[in-house]
């Protein structure tokens, strides 16, 4: 299994701000993944994040709004931008287990208040 | 794309029952299917993966089913604990392949009374 740990782990922000979250895991891993879960929702998967190349957002969400980096093999960030009330959430990254079984394993999660 | 379903929504039981929650998959060529636990407020925790190429898992008291052709998955808990208190989720990756992001469904929030 892989150890992932998110900063912040929570975070109350302004409407209009933005707020970059990190995900760092203690293995090098080929896929992350960020989610998001809205309050009393399960979780959405918001976009992949593959080491060198751009990430791939899922349907409703755009780049322009989460902005993606992946600049190693341990390491992401997320950035919530110009952010809504309607952005309050948990936000969690994951990441692929060994290739064998395609197991996924998540952080703690950035819970996310927009006032 | 997979869609996930999950009943029941919530369940309450008494401690030391055994207990089954259910989760259902559109798409038979599922990869894997696996089971998560989230405690309130905190991120998830993998409980069982189970291969498209197996019908059971088993770790503990947790027993983990999949029947690709009914499009079914059951995780069997056994001797319930209060500790067993939390919401249960079951996921499978969005395309065919192991290597994607999961849909999950909208989880079991189970409550074991002492």
């Amino acid at each position: 299994s892989a150890v992932i740990s998110q900063k912040p782990s929570r975070d109350i922000c302004q409407r209009g701000t933005s707020l970059t979250i990190q995900c760092q895991v203690d293995s090098q891993v080929t896929m992350m993944f960020w989610y998001r879960q809205q309050p009393g929702q399960s979780l959405t998967l918001i976009a992949t994040a593959n080491q060198g190349s751009e990430a791939t957002y899922e349907s409703g969400f755009v780049i322009d709004k989460f902005p993606i980096s992946r600049p190693n093999l341990t390491f992401s960030t997320l950035t919530v931008s110009n952010m809504s009330p309607e952005d309050s959430s948990i936000y969690l990254c994951s990441v692929l287990g060994a290739t064998s079984s395609y197991e996924q394993y998540f952080g703690p999660g950035t819970r996310l208040t927009v006032t | 794309k997979q869609e996930v379903t999950q009943i029941p929504a919530a369940l309450s039981v008494p401690e030391g029952e055994n207990l089954v929650l259910n989760c259902s998959f559109t798409d038979s060529a599922i990869y894997n299917l696996q089971w998560f636990r989230q405690d309130p407020g905190k991120g998830l925790t993998s409980l069982l993966l189970i291969q498209s190429s197996q019908r059971e898992q088993t770790s503990g008291r947790l027993n983990a089913s999949l029947d690709k052709s009914s499009g079914r998955s059951t995780l069997y808990i056994a001797a319930s604990q209060p500790g067993d208190s939390a919401t249960y989720l079951c996921a499978g990756p969005n395309s065919g392949g192991g290597a994607d992001g999961l849909t999950f469904g909208k989880g079991t929030h189970l409550i074991i009374q002492p």
